[in-house]
């Protein structure tokens, strides 16, 4: 049981590459989100997939694209990367959106924009 | 919109002593869940804690504890007996409840712990 799993771990673009970050869950989740990891500003969502056929912006979604692929897989795409976009990238899955479920990390994808 | 405040950015401890990492957040929702999430250098997020807001009773968690004064808008977690393990950056976050929940969890902006040997 792998739980949430993400690729790359690290990845280094150049200002306006392209490229997309996989998250995958085994956990037969409903809900899954993804999140930035800027210091001093803690995690901020960016998108989410509320459940399968659904998605939703969060806090910060400019720059970003997502996908909901099926069930288990929730991509996010950047179509031209800045460096403002350089961040630690969290996916993140829960049985549904309901406040008694726990959501469950991936272990991140540190990306550099240069 | 609701914000949550973690305004300690380092803290350190001995081993098997006691630390508070304090945490405060606004909000005019009176129904709500708190959390205390790890994330140690392996960056993987681990959830210690959670408290729901219509509780008055603290949640407790092994060593790890909470004062939560809703009145204050009050969140601390409270270490007992540090180990080594504890070593890492614990975020406060924030979630919504109700109909109008989307799962969106609201982090402060973290607090990194040193225990000492």
């Amino acid at each position: 049981n792998a739980g949430v799993t993400q690729t790359p771990k690290f990845q280094v673009l150049k200002t306006g590459q392209s490229m997309t970050l996989q998250c995958a869950q085994d956990m037969n989740h409903n809900s899954m989100y993804w999140y930035r990891q800027d210091p001093g500003m803690g995690l901020r969502l960016i998108y989410y997939s509320a459940s399968e056929g659904t998605t939703d912006k969060g806090e910060v979604p400019n720059g970003y694209n997502v996908s909901r692929l099926n069930k288990r897989e929730f991509s996010l795409r950047l179509e031209s990367a800045a460096p403002s976009q350089t961040s630690v990238y969290f996916c993140a899955s829960s049985e549904g959106t309901g406040v008694i479920y726990e959501q469950y990390f991936g272990p991140g994808t540190r990306l550099t924009v240069t | 919109a609701q914000t949550v405040t973690q305004s300690q950015p380092e803290m350190s401890v001995q081993e098997a002593e006691t630390v508070t990492l304090s945490c405060t957040y606004d909000t005019s929702e009176s129904d709500y869940y708190l959390f205390w999430y790890k994330q140690p250098p392996s960056r993987q997020m681990i959830l210690v804690i959670r408290q729901e807001a219509y509780k008055q009773q603290n949640a407790t968690e092994n060593r790890f504890s909470v004062n939560f004064q809703k009145a204050a808008k009050s969140f601390s977690l409270k270490i007992s007996d540090s180990q080594l393990g504890d070593a890492a950056m614990y975020f406060c976050a924030y979630r919504r409840s109700g109909s109008s929940n989307t799962g969106k969890l609201i982090f402060g902006q973290g607090t990194t712990l040193q225990v000492k040997p």
